[in-house]
């Protein structure tokens, strides 16, 4: 099992382009989470899914930011405009049961200048 | 809703010293308990967890007692080394929410 995969691994881009993060789960994992971590705030949960389905996107700073789960498989989040307040290290974990703690990615370090 | 409260860092220890960091939680019901640690740019890794009361998680020489009298989940290591050194997280997860973090203890081992 190559674990849960995340692409980019670093991304640099300029202020007000779109930015897509991707995540694959490892299969049979029902669950979604994706995270953001800085230094200021430590690590927040922006949006889960349970089997493809948003449950809680209350974490989600803005309209900029939108996650999809086209498939039981994968998943993105994208920010549009990006924003420089907007770097920081973003993670997604899949999970197969409420018993389970999470499977995290490697993170995707976005850097807005 | 739930909570956790961790030990503030940085946590500085000499190589081959006892480590505890502190964990305490705030939930309904029946928590599942666990650690995870993150070395410096990766992801965060499950180091235990505990699913019931006076279960205790292991790995990797760390231990960790789910106490629900005193609501805590505190981490320890008999003789910690080097390479211990990392961002630990305690956290926990009720029913179908997600898992609710602790805000991280970062230890730094010397040698």
């Amino acid at each position: 099992d190559a674990g849960v995969i995340q692409s980019p691994r670093h991304e640099v881009t300029e202020m007000g382009q779109e930015v897509t993060l991707r995540c694959k789960l490892i299969s049979g994992h029902n669950s979604l989470f994706w995270y953001r971590q800085t230094m200021m705030r430590g690590l927040e949960l922006l949006i889960y899914f349970n089997n493809n389905v948003p449950i809680d996107d209350s974490g989600m700073p803005e309209d900029r930011f939108s996650a999809k789960m086209p498939n039981a498989s994968f998943s993105t989040l994208k920010i549009q405009p990006s924003e420089p307040r907007d770097s920081a290290v973003y993670f997604c974990a899949s999970s197969l049961s409420y018993l389970d703690g999470y499977t995290f990615g490697s993170g995707t370090r976005l850097t807005v200048v | 809703g739930n909570s956790v409260t961790q030990m503030e860092g940085p946590v500085t220890l000499s190589e081959e010293a006892f480590l505890t960091i502190n964990c305490t939680y705030t939930a309904t019901g029946y928590p599942s308990l666990f650690w995870y640690v993150q070395y410096p740019g990766e992801g965060l890794q499950l180091l235990l967890k505990a699913t019931k009361a006076d279960d205790k998680g292991s790995n990797k020489g760390f231990e960790a007692t789910y106490r629900k009298e005193t609501t805590s989940f505190h981490l320890e290591k008999g003789s910690v080394q080097v390479s211990d050194s990392a961002v630990y997280f305690c956290a926990l997860r009720g029913g179908a929410d997600g898992l609710t973090f602790g805000k991280g203890t970062h230890l730094i081992i010397q040698p």
